[in-house]
């Protein structure tokens, strides 16, 4: 079966510090995994996608394919992060499977 | 203002209605989603269409019907044999299938 897992459901951080948000996902074949965002008051929207292998807004993640993770990262928090961040995963490019998402919180 | 529209955002029915939350969407897109949302847990896929005229069921299907009759809109119908649905729903779509996907404001429906 296909699964996404976010084991944070919230994530605090100073602004300024480093974040990482955690994303684990099952699937026996070759995912496509993406990271949407939603701020508040705003749509969900693409954040990243990983074959786009490229930085948006200054985060980053990498697919793992052995530990099967697919973390967003930033080297230095800022106010305007706090969000609720979604992965998910596309097994067969029709459909997307999302995890249960985390909430950022970025402290001044 | 191109983009996804949903509504109502807010919509509440009585037990045993048929309610209808519309979908419309301004984009060109050949592929459209509906996602139901409850507290602490992920989007999960209701139905899905790739092109005017077909749809799939998606992981959750029982007591929703969708149509695809135009290629603007899909409209999702949550039935009186769906047994528990007040939740958080939200439209999405995508130039196709295999593309990233745009989304709606969603609607949240309550039961009275």
């Amino acid at each position: 079966a296909q699964r996404v897992t976010q084991p944070e459901k919230l994530l605090s951080v100073f602004k300024g510090a480093p974040v990482e948000l955690k994303c684990n996902y099952s699937y026996s074949g070759s995912p496509e995994l993406f990271w949407y965002v939603q701020y508040s008051r705003q749509r969900l929207q693409l954040l990243l996608r990983h074959i786009s292998r490229e930085s948006i807004k200054g985060f980053t993640a990498d697919l793992n394919k052995g530990e099967t993770s697919f973390h967003l990262k930033k080297p230095f928090a800022q106010e305007e992060d706090s969000a609720m961040y979604y992965c998910a995963l596309s097994p067969q490019g029709n459909k997307l499977v999302f995890g249960a998402g985390t909430i950022l919180r970025v402290k001044s | 203002d191109g983009g996804i529209t949903q509504s109502p955002k807010y919509l509440f029915r009585k037990e045993g209605q048929n309610v209808t939350l519309s979908c419309e969407q301004n984009l060109n897109h050949d592929a459209m989603y509906w996602y139901r949302q409850d507290p602490g847990q992920g989007l999960r896929l209701i139905y899905y269409s790739q092109i005017v005229n077909d749809f799939q069921k998606g992981d959750i299907a029982e007591g929703y019907s969708v149509s695809r009759e135009k290629k603007e809109s899909f409209p999702l119908t949550v039935t009186s044999a769906q047994k528990n649905p007040t939740a958080f729903y939200l439209c999405g779509s995508s130039i196709v299938s295999n593309q990233p996907q745009h989304f709606g404001d969603g609607t949240r429906l309550s039961i009275l």
